[in-house]
């Protein structure tokens, strides 16, 4: 069965640190987009992309950036992790006809 | 930017009590989305709406799109323990693929 995925799933960092979170899906979607998820704000979209070498910034981008080099994999980078940035991140691909996005499990990022 | 506000923002009640909650928006939109969260996992969709007036069921779920476009509903009825979790409302941006989210109603229900 087809499927996204994300990794790791936990992972605690220190400050200033690089961080990479990857995200993979097998259904050959164009359009895939990361989240965080917070308390009080439900998801928020940080960047996202339809299609390869493409890619878009979000409501709340400052600090993130991403790359999409092939259609399946869209690796959420942090490069220089801040602790506002303590979330749990949701990777999504998205449907081509009905427009409805399938999360992975999510990730939990501790900035420390 | 465009903004989804949801109500309530929690929700505690007894089970096989019926449930209600609703999103409204500033702007008007063509698709309204009900997620729901289970606990440490990801959201899943329940019920999509691409019409205004369209009132949808899944099971005991049913969601309905608002006249104005700009408000949406979802009812669950008799609720179960595994309805807990967080619920999510999304818009699709006219013009654009991306989907905005309200801010969730965590549903606790008590045996």
């Amino acid at each position: 069965d087809a499927e996204i995925t994300q990794s790791p799933r936990h992972k605690i960092t220190e400050t200033g640190r690089q961080v990479t979170l990857a995200c993979h899906q097998t259904w050959n979607h164009n359009n895939m987009f990361w989240y965080r998820q917070d308390l009080g704000h439900g998801l928020r979209l940080i960047h996202y992309s339809y299609g390869v070498q493409d890619t878009n910034k979000g409501e709340v981008s400052d600090g993130y950036s991403v790359s999409r080099s092939n259609t399946e994999d869209l690796p959420l980078t942090l490069e220089s992790a801040a602790s506002s940035q303590t979330s749990v991140y949701f990777c999504a691909s998205q449907g081509a006809n009905t427009g409805e996005l399938f999360f992975g499990e999510g990730s939990r990022l501790t900035v420390l | 930017g465009q903004q989804l506000n949801q109500s309530p923002q929690s929700m505690f009640i007894q089970e096989g009590e019926d449930v209600s909650m609703n999103c409204t928006s500033s702007s008007i939109f063509n698709t309204w989305l009900w997620y729901k969260q289970d606990p440490g996992e990801g959201p899943v969709l329940l019920i999509a709406l691409y019409k205004a007036g369209e009132l949808t069921s899944n099971g005991r779920l049913t969601a309905q799109f608002g006249i104005t476009r700009k408000d949406s509903f979802l009812n669950i009825s008799a609720s179960i323990p595994s309805d807990v979790g967080i619920y999510f409302c999304a818009e699709q941006i006219q013009g654009a693929q991306k989907l905005v989210f309200g801010q969730g109603t965590r549903l606790t229900i008590n045996p």
